[in-house]
């Protein structure tokens, strides 16, 4: 079992459609890093965060830290977000990051 | 663009060759990480760099690869005697002690 999953793992929608993808973890982590990266490319950082609600734009992340457990939310989702979303926690101390082996999601115009 | 910049960007080499790759960090980041990413994965960590000092290598390292960081400014990776199982993305990081990490563009290893 991965210390870090997410699900789906492949998510297809339609240009507009709100998504949410999902982020559950085991370790014991100081915070939790929503990446993107774009095929072929390298990868952005989109949030870290350890509590609550982060929003910037249309994408909005959430943590639960007691049930261990992240969501990511696009709204009025755009072919442009296409990309991998990877959820990765650093672990306490050296910060390392473990990650999840991602969703591949693809928005139809 | 992070600030983080790795060369080359691609690296096509013939197995038993060594390569080195370099991996410049946002200049007051005192945190260095590296990690590889094969096809269809998420990455995993390799090693992590405090200043100069590295301070953890994952068992992912063999004895082939090896990592420094002189003056706890740029970093470099090297892999000995290059295997195909060597092939994948390799990614650095640049971070802080807050935790937030700027990941550099990888350099993609094609061992032939």
């Amino acid at each position: 079992k991965n210390e870090v999953e997410q699900s789906p793992q492949n998510l297809t929608a339609q240009e507009g459609e709100f998504i949410t993808i999902n982020c559950s973890y085991s370790v014991g982590i100081s915070a939790l890093h929503w990446l993107q990266q774009h095929p072929g490319g390298g990868i952005v950082s989109l949030f870290m965060l350890s509590s609550g609600k982060k929003k910037h734009g249309r994408l909005i992340a959430t943590i639960n830290i007691q049930e261990k457990h992240s969501s990511l939310h696009i709204t009025a989702s755009h072919p442009r977000d296409s990309a991998v979303y990877i959820c990765a926690g650093p672990n306490f101390g050296n910060e390392k990051l473990t990650f999840g082996t991602g969703t591949r999601l693809t928005i139809i115009p | 663009d992070t600030g983080v910049s790795q060369d080359p960007r691609h690296k096509i080499t013939k197995r038993g060759q060594n390569v080195t790759f370099r991996c410049d960090p946002i200049s007051e980041h005192n945190r260095l990480y590296w990690y590889r990413q094969t096809l269809g994965q998420g990455p995993e960590f390799l090693t992590y760099f405090q200043n100069e000092a590295q301070l953890e290598k994952s068992r992912l390292l063999s004895d082939r690869f090896s990592a420094e960081r002189p003056k706890g400014s740029f970093s470099t990776l090297e892999i000995q005697r290059t295997e195909q199982g060597d092939s994948a993305m390799y990614l650095c990081a640049s971070g802080t002690t807050t935790g937030e990490q700027y990941f550099g563009p990888g350099t993609r290893l094609t061992v032939t």
